[in-house]
């Protein structure tokens, strides 16, 4: 059973970067039946997806964030992270990784993780 | 980017009742549609795929229709638990979108 758990800062400063990390358990991060990605939810609002990497290490990016945002894995220690720059309040929120298939069904979530922008 | 629309986007139901929420696409995505269920604190959770497939352990009384760019679910008969926020997701390609959900409130 495939399960994936996020892990980073929980407070980040206005202007500084963004880094957060997926374990993922049950599934290697370079498998060819399994894409990797990140999603998240301001408080109280809708999902916005983020960003995938697929397992031949190729990345798709939200057009709105691309330019502040990297994914990239670790296939030695099974993750694959996340790094957004330059952050402002609006970046705060929920943040999951997700493991869609290969026709982009997210079925699998990690169980997300709040990450505030404040000074 | 295709944009996702939901409607409505609460709606007040009570146990045993039928709900059904609309998800519009901007473009057509043929059924490249899925539905997510979100209950507060948790992660979503995928019920519905290619538009109208259930996922496996998914009560049957929940039901997905539509094609190209109008979409339903529709949850037959309200129980306890279906109380949550509801979530479209076309599949077509990126940049991935979502709808703005429904929340599914106890009347």
């Amino acid at each position: 059973q495939l399960q994936l758990q996020e892990s980073g800062p929980g407070l980040v400063k206005p202007s500084e970067t963004l880094s957060l990390t997926c374990t993922v358990s049950g599934a290697s991060v370079s498998n060819s039946h399994y894409f990797w990605g990140w999603i998240r939810q301001p408080p109280g609002k809708g999902l916005e997806w983020i960003a995938t990497i697929y397992y031949s290490g190729s990345t798709y990016y939200n057009p709105s964030l691309k330019s502040r945002v990297t994914i990239s894995r670790d296939t030695s220690k099974n993750q694959f992270s996340l790094k957004l720059t330059s952050v402002t309040v609006a970046d705060t929120a929920v943040y999951y990784c997700a493991s869609p298939d290969a026709s982009l069904w997210i079925d699998y979530w990690g169980q997300g993780t709040l990450v505030t922008v404040s000074s | 980017d295709i944009q996702m629309t939901q409607s409505p986007s609460s709606v007040s139901a009570s146990v045993g009742d039928r709900v059904t929420i609309t998800c519009r696409a901007s473009q057509g995505i043929a059924n490249w549609l899925a539905w997510y269920q979100q209950r507060p604190g948790k992660a979503p959770k995928l019920l519905i795929t290619a538009a109208s497939t259930l996922q496996s352990g998914v009560p049957s009384r929940f039901s997905g229709g539509g094609s190209g760019t109008e979409f339903t679910l529709t949850i037959s008969s309200l129980q306890p638990e279906d109380f949550a926020t509801y979530y479209c997701q076309q599949a077509k390609g990126f940049p991935q979108t979502f709808g703005g959900g429904t929340k599914v409130e106890i009347k």
